[in-house]
């Protein structure tokens, strides 16, 4: 079954908006990691915050964990469109290492 | 550096024929994985190594067998082709330890 469960699962801002994504999960955890994916191409990697962080920046990333509530956020700053694509949560369960689960996705559309 | 690449890009196969999705990096990592990915079900983890010699299974390993003869090649077969099987699949490859995997760019199968 998926650990991770994004929401939205769609997602439209103009450009220069703050996009927001959140992901829930089930158990407790290593890391939690957001991946980006353009349509048809493997996912990237973007940001990994480990579970005794609780915000973690990347450029216009910004993520935050709260293993009380097992969800996280990934907050992208004055989007543009070239930040069209599917994003990502994976988490790797507390007890099991080497079983990374990903959520469904959100999918995000930036209009020029 | 190429990083993982997946062999073929598209493949169609027929119900009850057998191939082989081919996987290679060349970053000396250590863990490899299969997922497939579905519209709306994100990844799914198929199988993993965590070295050469050593495989295990993921969430949903039916149908799909695997090798890793050496630290480079992940090959992933299907035995017995099945529509269910129908999926993009992607391979990916990480250090290990630090868990932020790299991705090919997936291959595209079809089966009728």
């Amino acid at each position: 079954s998926q650990q991770g469960e994004e929401d939205p699962q769609a997602l439209s801002i103009q450009e220069g908006e703050n996009a927001t994504m959140n992901c829930s999960y089930k158990t407790s955890i290593n890391n939690l990691q957001w991946y980006r994916q353009n349509s048809g191409r493997g996912l990237v990697h973007l940001i990994l915050i480990r579970s005794n962080e609780r915000e973690k920046h990347s450029g216009r990333l910004r993520v935050t964990l709260d293993t009380s509530k097992k969800s996280s956020s990934l907050l992208i700053t004055a989007s543009r469109a070239a930040d069209t694509a599917s994003y990502f949560c994976a988490t790797d369960a507390l007890l099991e290492n080497n079983d990374m689960r990903f959520g469904a996705g959100t999918r995000l559309t930036v209009k020029p | 550096n190429a990083g993982v690449t997946q062999t073929p890009k598209f493949q169609v196969l027929k119900t009850g024929q057998s191939m082989t999705l081919q996987c290679a990096q060349d970053m000396n990592h250590e863990y490899m994985s299969w997922y497939r990915q579905d519209p709306g079900m994100g990844l799914r983890l198929i199988h993993y190594s965590v070295g050469a010699g050593i495989t295990d299974q993921g969430e949903v390993p039916n149908g799909y067998n695997v090798s890793r003869s050496t630290t480079e090649d992940f090959p992933l077969r299907l035995l017995s082709a099945a529509p269910s099987q129908t999926s993009v699949y992607f391979c990916a490859s990480s250090p290990g330890g630090q868990w932020t995997l790299h991705f090919g760019n997936g291959t595209r199968l079809t089966v009728t």
